[in-house]
């Protein structure tokens, strides 16, 4: 089937490198984030989150990063492999539990 | 368990018909959200119900558009007068409850109106 995020920005890493996807959000007030992953033909995927009393937290291989400073949010992913090739997206919530999603990038994961 | 899931999977309807799309939330699941997503394009919030009500409708495009959820568990998302511009795919998301905000996303039911 089609794929989601053809016009998207992409990222292409090699496999075993890490990566680093950029997200900026406008909402001052927003005081909890998250990042997904969508993979082709598939529902978009819970990674990690983290709340605006934060500024880093960390998981399985991933780690995010929060600026609130310039309104700024990161998602690295340590020694990326083939699996994590998809599209990523950061979604922000002002505190309504209405989650905004970003426009997304594209991870490519080179062999 | 059982995730969230959509029916149908694939809807291919001619404009000005009117569609239903279905939602069953995982069991439990309090908050059910609708999302819409086009190609190229992150998921455009619609509306989330907590309960049985809408807690937030202000991501619904328009009047043609409208979303139940009638004993607090499955939902569905109705468009009247379909427009080739409603062509997308429609995500339901459930969540636990008011401690987590992860929300868990069915695969999505892929609106083609012709």
């Amino acid at each position: 089937g089609e794929s989601v995020g053809l016009h998207l920005p992409t990222l292409s890493v090699q496999e075993g490198d890490n990566s680093i996807i950029n997200c900026a959000y406008s909402n001052s007030a927003s005081d909890y984030f998250i990042w997904y992953k969508q993979e082709s033909g598939k529902g978009p995927q819970f990674i990690i989150d983290i709340r605006s009393n934060m500024d880093k937290r960390q998981g399985q291989r991933v780690t995010v990063l929060l600026n609130k400073t310039v309104k700024h949010l990161s998602l690295q992913i340590a020694a990326t492999q083939p699996g994590d090739s998809a599209v990523y997206f950061c979604a922000e919530n002002s505190g309504t539990y209405k989650y905004i999603f970003g426009t997304g990038t594209r991870l490519k994961v080179l062999a | 368990g059982a995730g969230v899931s959509q029916t149908p999977s694939n809807k291919v309807t001619e404009k000005g018909k009117y569609v239903e799309l279905r939602c069953d939330p995982i069991s439990g699941h309090t908050a059910l959200y609708w999302y819409r997503q086009s190609l190229g394009q992150g998921p455009e919030f619609l509306i989330y119900f907590q309960g049985t009500g809408a807690a937030d409708d202000s991501g619904l495009p328009n009047d043609r558009f409208f979303a139940v959820r009638p004993e607090g568990s499955v939902s569905t998302l109705k468009i009247q007068r379909t427009e080739r511009g409603d062509s997308a795919v429609y995500l339901c998301a459930s969540r636990p409850g008011q401690n987590t905000g992860e929300l868990f996303f069915g695969e999505g039911s892929r609106l083609t109106v012709l």
